[in-house]
Parts: structure tokens; C-alpha cells; sequence
């Protein structure tokens, strides 16, 4: 089974500056995909971002990146630019990516980190 | 709006009641997903339905049920309700097929209180 670890409950950032949020995962896998998602105090799970496991490139939206090692499991997620807006807790994801598998669909996600901007 | 509509948005019931959630998934979506988030627990995948048929399961309890009707709309049932079921329920849907990286669209979720 898969798993997804978010190490860090708390993360703050002022407002402009850059904050890094890390996640790691496992898996016997070697097709995947991983996103990270933002839960603002609305709830609604918006997607910020996603990684495909085959692609050396790291994704980029906007002030979103991601730094994807792929050798050692990880994926964190860099905000340029921090903006008030971002204020939110984050999710990070990990979903199969073998199409045949009963549980294609399914994410897995870690437990979250809350995002405080300061002005 | 993400297209995915969940009712109710709050609901507050008594321990060994029995409630249903309802979730109509977005158009042209053929797969439903329910998931749970809870504050000890976290976010947690309980079951899929894809096309009215049960595709994959989770941490479900047996206290919970799922269907997905032939309009695709899908209800999640919890009976015997107890204080630890308190917490967020999330519907999600996607397309018939996941292809690459396409992503599951989230409904606003129903917050379940019990008292």
C-alpha cells in the first residue's frame, strides 16, 4: 500500500517571501502521479498543481512549483511570492497510475500542512 | 462551483441515528468518490463507483454504504451513527477514463456532526 507523509503540521511565511512545503511518499510503483491540493477555510479541495512520475521536468503554475525526486520519493511544493490568498492547509496526493488496478482513481493523501501568511 | 454538488452542506444528528449523504457528480462524470476528513484520521478514501458499479474500496465501515443510481448520482449512508463519525464527507467524480494526470473534481464536502 501506499503511503503519503507530510512532516511539517505547521509552516508560516510572509507575505512576498517563498516558503517550501515537503512531502514524501512510498511506493513499489513505478507509474504514479502526485499533487498537491489547498484546502482553504471554504473547504473545497482546490487542485494546485500535479506531477506526472515519468516526467524529469518539475511541474510549474505560476508561483507553484514542485521539486520532484523521484530516486528518493519526494515532492515538495515551492510558493514564490507568498500571497495572502494562500493562507490554507495542503495536501499532498499520490494516485497509481496502473490503469488496471481496482483502486485507479484513488488518492492517497497525507495529513496536511497548515499555511499561515503574515502580512 | 467545481461542478460537483453535495447535499447537505451541514448536517447535526443524535449517536445511532442513521443519515444520507447525496452527491450528484459533474456532467458527463461517470466516477464517484467518497472520502472522509476527519481530525484524526485526515483524508480518507472510503469507496468508488464507477458507471453504478462499486469499483474499489477503502477504510469503510461496515455502518456505511454506498450506491451509485442509474442517473449517476451517488448516496453515501452511515447508520449507527457514533460521536467518532463526526467529521467532513467529501464526494469527488471524474471521467470515465483517468487518463494521464487528469484530476478528481471535488464537491464542497457535508459536514456531519454527531451529537
Amino acid at each position: 500500500a501506499q503511503t503519503v507523509t507530510q512532516s511539517q503540521p505547521e509552516m508560516s511565511v510572509q507575505e512576498a517571501e517563498t516558503v517550501t512545503l515537503s512531502c514524501t511518499y512510498d511506493t513499489s510503483e513505478s507509474d504514479y502521479y502526485l499533487f498537491w491540493y489547498k484546502q482553504p477555510p471554504s473547504r473545497q479541495m482546490i487542485l494546485v498543481i500535479r506531477q506526472e512520475a515519468y516526467k524529469q521536468q518539475n511541474a510549474t503554475e505560476n508561483r507553484f512549483s514542485v521539486n520532484f525526486q523521484k530516486a528518493a520519493k519526494s515532492f515538495s511544493l515551492k510558493i514564490s511570492d507568498s500571497q495572502l490568498g494562500d493562507a490554507a492547509m495542503y495536501f499532498c496526493a499520490y494516485r497509481s497510475g496502473n490503469a488496471g488496478g481496482t483502486s485507479y482513481g484513488k488518492l492517497t493523501f497525507g495529513q496536511g500542512t497548515i499555511l499561515t501568511v503574515h502580512p | 462551483d467545481s461542478g460537483v454538488t453535495q447535499t447537505p452542506k451541514h448536517l447535526i444528528t443524535a449517536t445511532g441515528q442513521r443519515v444520507t449523504l447525496r452527491c450528484s457528480p459533474r456532467s458527463g462524470d461517470l466516477s464517484v468518490y467518497w472520502y472522509q476528513q476527519s481530525l484524526d484520521q485526515g483524508l480518507q478514501f472510503l469507496i468508488q463507483y464507477y458507471n453504478g458499479e462499486e469499483r474499489a474500496k477503502g477504510n469503510i465501515l461496515e455502518r456505511f454504504s454506498a450506491q451509485q443510481f442509474p442517473d449517476l448520482h451517488s448516496e453515501l449512508n452511515l447508520s449507527s451513527l457514533e460521536l467518532g463519525d463526526s467529521a467532513l464527507y467529501f464526494c469527488a467524480s471524474s471521467d470515465r477514463q483517468l487518463i494521464g494526470a487528469n484530476v478528481l473534481t471535488f464537491g464542497a464536502g457535508s459536514r456531519l456532526t454527531v451529537l
